[in-house]
């Protein structure tokens, strides 16, 4: 069965620093990842995806992850943060082996960014 | 494109009542998705549809909940009756194949409130 993990609820980090966003999975065979961000009162929105090929990804807003097989893992990073990133951001995997397109999402991880 | 449209924004009802939720995905997409949003489970896909034929309704919690896609422009996800505990919000997903290209493009959702 496939799983995603965020570990964090919570991260803070101060305008203008790095952040990252931790994720991990599991899977039977080889994923698709995926990271959504959610603002107040709003659908989830795209971020970025790693399909296959290279292993950092680039995405929306200056994110990007980076897909590490041997830990499982997807982290988002942002070299760095504005205060109107601060929103829930959501990794989720896809088994490709499985067939069909459901999509397993984690928990969310809130990002607050101070000034 | 004016993106997935639900309908309505917000739902009040009491326990008992039949309740519908609409959404008008983008235009071409082939799949659509209605996930279901509580502090307690998080994001839960609920169903999904390909060329208007439901694939996966695993997600769906009981009998109470029904979903249609009479055609391609339109969804209704149905709950009767329903009670306090599906208090929620509801999103509906739309995305175009699946695969490399499967980005869902999200409602802004319904918030239910079931008293």
């Amino acid at each position: 069965a496939q799983s995603v993990a965020q570990p964090e609820d919570q991260v803070n980090v101060a305008e203008g620093n790095p952040l990252t966003v931790k994720c991990t999975y599991s899977v039977s065979g080889n994923p698709y990842l995926f990271w959504y961000v959610q603002y107040p009162n709003r659908g989830l929105q795209f971020l970025l995806k790693y399909i296959t090929g290279d292993n950092l990804v680039k995405g929306s807003y200056g994110f990007e992850a980076e897909f590490n097989k041997s830990q499982t893992s997807f982290h988002l990073k942002k070299p760095s943060a504005l205060v109107s990133d601060s929103a829930l951001y959501f990794c989720a995997v896809r088994d490709k082996g499985t067939g069909g397109f459901k999509t397993i999402f984690g928990a969310g991880t809130r990002l607050f960014v101070k000034a | 494109d004016a993106g997935v449209i639900q309908s309505p924004r917000h739902e009040v009802t009491e326990m008992g009542q039949e309740v519908t939720l609409r959404c008008k995905p983008i235009s071409g997409h082939d799949y659509l998705f209605w996930y279901r949003q509580t502090m307690m489970r998080g994001l839960e896909l609920l169903i999904y549809f390909n060329n208007n034929v439901p694939i996966d309704d695993s997600g769906m919690p009981e009998d109470r909940f029904s979903a249609k896609m009479p055609n391609a422009s339109f969804s209704t996800l149905k709950i009767q009756p329903s009670e306090p505990r599906d208090s929620a919000v509801y999103f509906c997903a739309s995305s175009l194949g699946g695969g490399a290209t499967e980005t869902q493009y999200f409602g802004p959702g319904t918030r239910l409130l079931v008293l």
